[in-house]
């Protein structure tokens, strides 16, 4: 069974441009989270998506949106790009009704701004 | 709201050690608790899950954790460490029905000596 993928895997951006992050999650799973992990905050929650609708959100700001298709898979978005933006950004997938916080993950996109 | 708490940011032991990495939390309702590995380059992998039934929970790679609800504790313990072990070690805590949004402690980096 493939994993959860994410791609790109690396990027890089300079400051005012957007980004768009591309995850596919396990066959089956419909649960689509994101977090982002940074040296200084640590792994923080963006949000999760659950059929195409977002269940929950993390405290961050307009900039970062996301969004998920029939078939599970998710993107994330972030519009004018600061240079605090540059981090790990993981996703993650899980069982549909389970909401346990068992999560599978992806090995990340990173992302650097110039 | 919930948080995560890890003592110690780095944890070195001798191979053959015992592995005691700490993890705290604090929740309004009982919480299901995760402990989750990652390594260089990788995504995160879950180690263990706390869902309220047995108060010690036996993981993958011999790892074990106990849920003391008198100490708001979660510790994560290894008898013998082995070279392997050595990653960054991830506690945390989701609320019941919060969907799959889970708060991570700071992280331990582990390092195993030869």
């Amino acid at each position: 069974k493939a994993g959860v993928t994410q791609t790109p895997r690396y990027l890089i951006k300079t400051r005012g441009q957007q980004v768009t992050l591309s995850c596919s999650p396990i066959s089956g799973h419909r649960s689509v989270s994101w977090y982002q992990q940074t040296p200084g905050q640590g792994l923080q929650f963006l949000f999760e998506y659950f059929s195409e609708t977002q269940r929950n959100k993390g405290n961050f700001p307009g900039r970062f949106s996301g969004r998920q298709f029939s078939n599970s898979r998710s993107e994330m978005n972030v519009s004018t790009l600061e240079l605090g933006d540059s981090a790990l950004y993981l996703c993650a997938s899980s069982f549909p009704d389970t909401n346990t916080g068992e999560l599978f993950f992806g090995e990340g996109s990173r992302l650097t701004v110039l | 709201a919930q948080s995560v708490t890890q003592l110690g940011s780095h944890v070195s032991v001798s191979e053959g050690a015992l592995v005691l990495l700490r993890c705290n939390y604090s929740s309004s309702v009982p919480p299901y608790l995760f402990w989750y590995v990652q390594y260089p380059n990788q995504g995160l992998q879950l180690l263990l899950k706390y869902t309220s039934a047995a108060t010690l929970v036996k993981g993958i790679n011999g790892f074990e954790a106990e849920f003391k609800k008198s100490e708001t504790s979660f510790h994560l313990t290894k008898p013998s460490a082995h070279m392997s072990d050595a990653a960054e070690y991830f506690c945390a805590v989701s609320e019941n029905n919060a969907g799959n949004m889970l708060t991570f402690g700071g992280g331990t980096r582990l390092m195993v000596k030869p």
